[in-house]
């Protein structure tokens, strides 16, 4: 099932945050953020494992709520660059038929002014 | 470090067609991924491939298939096509995780455009 995410677009200033969420209905085994410009393709932001949690973005954090099956994805001083549809994916289930499978969010389409 | 590779840019074909996709994963990636982006929606899961075998498949008819080959390069065929076929198409790739808890990285995809 798709996890939902929040809000479905966000407009900032350079130098405002943002927080945009992620929800499954399901246990969460890991989740995935992406960030993906008009017509280039998906860049990995970071992903976030059941029982700890990797950073792979400068500026750009995230947490993982397992109990609460949400992640929520942080911008801090936003810059123009910054600017894309963020994606959420998880992996519901390290086997059985979610086995490699990630399941994307709808995205939240971030932009950012001057 | 080349990313991965997918060919051709665009495709335009016509309903009932077939139309073949490639890609070539990140060097040292063994995994691949297909996905489908219709326009103004979120990624949907088609396909994954490691070392030569399907490992899963996504909530797709029969008619989308695809292979790995041995240099881990993958093809995505689709078979008699239908409008709602067009789509942008991504392929992803990865080192070898059975658990998800390695990052994709993307190729920039083929759109495909059914007339």
């Amino acid at each position: 099932q798709q996890p939902v995410q929040s809000p479905q677009a966000v407009i900032l200033r350079e130098g405002e945050d943002a927080v945009i969420n992620c929800s499954s209905s399901k246990a969460l085994y890991s989740v995935h953020w992406y960030r993906q410009k008009h017509g280039e393709a998906p860049v990995f932001l970071m992903i976030l494992l059941k029982g700890g949690e990797q950073k792979g973005h400068e500026k750009i954090s995230a947490s993982f709520n397992e109990k609460k099956q949400q992640s929520s994805l942080y911008l801090t001083a936003s810059q123009l660059s910054y600017s894309g549809t963020y994606f959420c994916a998880i992996n519901s289930n390290a086997g059985g038929t979610s086995y490699g499978k990630l399941t994307f969010g709808q995205g939240t389409i971030l932009t950012v002014h001057p | 470090e080349a990313g991965v590779t997918q060919s051709p840019t665009h495709l335009i074909k016509t309903r009932g067609q077939q139309a073949t996709l490639r890609c070539s994963p990140i060097s040292g990636h063994t995994s691949v991924y297909w996905y489908q982006q219709a326009l103004g929606l979120g990624l949907q899961f088609l396909l994954w491939y490691d070392e030569g075998e399907e490992r899963n498949r996504g909530n797709f008819p029969p008619r989308f298939s695809g292979r790995q080959f041995p240099n881990y390069s993958s093809e995505l065929n689709v078979n008699a096509l239908e409008l709602e076929d067009s789509a942008l198409y991504l392929c992803a790739s990865s080192v070898r995780t059975a658990l998800s808890n390695q990052p994709q990285h993307f190729g920039d995809g083929t759109r495909l455009s059914i007339l």
